[in-house]
């Protein structure tokens, strides 16, 4: 069984400083771990993927996020936030050839002028 | 490309009574497609499976004669929720999975209020 823990509800960063949401997940097979964001009543957008190749992938808006198989992890990574980029953020993750997506409970991003 | 649709996008009715809820990929063929269901505040739990032209699999505890999908074409798939009560308020999002590659692009959301 696949499953993701967002370890953080709520983060807040001033504008113009790092952004960290944290991520580990637990799978049986070859995960593919994905990240995507929700803006208010709004649908979700993929920010970035990995699927078994480069363990750093590059997303849009300047997110990134680096797989860690010995961690078990997937932070997502942004190097000057923006006042734009507040909004909740999902790490989900895929097992296999499954079609079934695992989302975590989400991080709430908050930024502060 | 790969753009998913939902409508409408709000829809308040009357306690007993049904609605449907239409999800659509506009620009490719989606064999499947999925529904998920999200609480304010809260991630997004998968609902039901949806296969064109079979009947849909769903989730443990989602009742399958409350919820009733239909998905009758590779670009449309409808979610009636029936005899709606206030606790099926919620927001309600739809996905299409585009082949190959197994990705799934999510439509906008239907906001759903029971009074």
């Amino acid at each position: 069984a696949q499953s993701v823990t967002q370890l953080d509800s709520h983060v807040s960063v001033s504008e113009g400083t790092p952004v960290l949401l944290r991520c580990n997940y637990s799978s049986s097979y070859s995960p593919s771990l994905f990240w995507y964001v929700q803006h208010p009543n709004k649908g979700l957008q993929l920010l970035l993927k990995y699927t078994s190749a480069a363990t750093l992938v590059k997303g849009i808006n300047g997110f990134e996020a680096e797989f860690k198989k010995s961690e078990t992890s997937f932070h997502l990574t942004k190097p000057s936030a923006h006042m734009s980029d507040a909004a909740e953020y999902f790490c989900v993750v895929r097992e296999g050839g499954a079609d079934g997506l695992t989302f975590g409970k989400g991080t709430h991003l908050i930024i502060q002028p | 490309g790969a753009v998913v649709s939902q409508h409408p996008s709000r829809v308040i009715c009357k306690s007993g009574t049904s609605v449907k809820i239409e999800c659509r990929s506009l620009d490719f063929q989606a064999t499947t497609m999925f529904w998920y269901r999200q609480f304010p505040k809260q991630s997004l739990m998968l609902m039901a499976t949806s296969n064109e032209g079979s009947k849909a699999t769903y989730e443990q505890g989602v009742e399958k004669d409350k919820f009733l999908i239909n998905h009758a074409s590779l670009t449309l798939s409808t979610l009636t929720v029936t005899s709606a009560h206030p606790e099926d308020s919620s927001f309600y999002i739809c996905s299409a999975r585009l082949p190959p590659g197994y990705e799934q692009y999510f439509g906008p959301g239907t906001r759903l209020t029971v009074t």
